[in-house]
């Protein structure tokens, strides 16, 4: 069935550090794939999308770049700050139902 | 615009009782999906209402039933509460249904059940 895979946290830089959290998925067809937020204590917030083969999104310094040969799409920001600290979920949605399938979260943790 | 809400924010219940939770979408938005997140874990689709018709199920049984109201909020109820219940309930709302269309979520109701 359609899964994420996403890399096990958690994840600890330093300030100003670059980020890369790794995922990949299994789809049939072509899926959207998302980044997902979640900030301590708080519901998920939309980080960035995208809905076809090397469409890149991209939001508050963050991107993924959707990657269909190697089914990935790896989120990246070049200089993470400690407000960045939350859990970070990818995610997909098939063109086959609405359902959204995430993988279990990356914990980040960036310190001063 | 006000975003998704969700009430109650926080709820202790027992084994065996019975538990309702609400909803109100993003104005404008007709699709509704609820999702259950256990602890350290991803969220999972229970499922979805379109213009108050189910539309699509997860793996989840037939004691997690809900409803979508003409005003496009919508309800969870559980019955016959067990202990693994115990989460945080996501509530989302999208502008319409498809592979594209992106969903919003509310900031959770979290259960636990004693």
């Amino acid at each position: 069935g359609d899964s994420v895979t996403q890399m096990e946290g958690p994840v600890t830089l330093s300030e100003e550090a670059f980020l890369t959290i790794n995922c990949t998925y299994t789809a049939t067809g072509y899926p959207s794939l998302f980044w997902y937020v979640q900030y301590p204590g708080e519901g998920l917030q939309l980080l960035l999308k995208a809905t076809k083969a090397d469409d890149k999104g991209s939001n508050k310094g963050f991107e993924a770049t959707y990657r269909k040969e190697t089914t990935s799409f790896h989120l990246e920001k070049g200089s993470v700050q400690v407000s960045d600290s939350a859990v970070y979920f990818c995610a997909l949605k098939t063109s086959r139902d609405d359902k959204i399938i995430f993988g279990k979260g990356t914990r980040l943790h960036i310190l001063p | 615009e006000t975003g998704v809400t969700q009430s109650p924010t926080h709820l202790i219940k027992t084994r065996g009782q019975q538990v309702t939770l609400r909803c109100s979408s993003q104005s404008g938005h007709n699709t509704v999906s609820w999702y259950q997140q256990a602890l350290g874990q991803g969220p999972q689709f229970i499922f979805q209402y379109y213009r108050e018709e189910e539309n699509g199920r997860g793996n989840f049984p037939p004691r997690f039933s809900g409803l979508q109201f003409p005003n496009y909020s919508s309800e969870l109820n559980v019955n016959a509460l067990e202990l693994d219940d115990s989460a945080l309930y996501l509530c989302a709302s999208s502008l319409d249904r498809g592979r594209g269309e992106t969903q919003y979520f509310g900031p959770g109701t979290r259960l636990l059940v004693l």
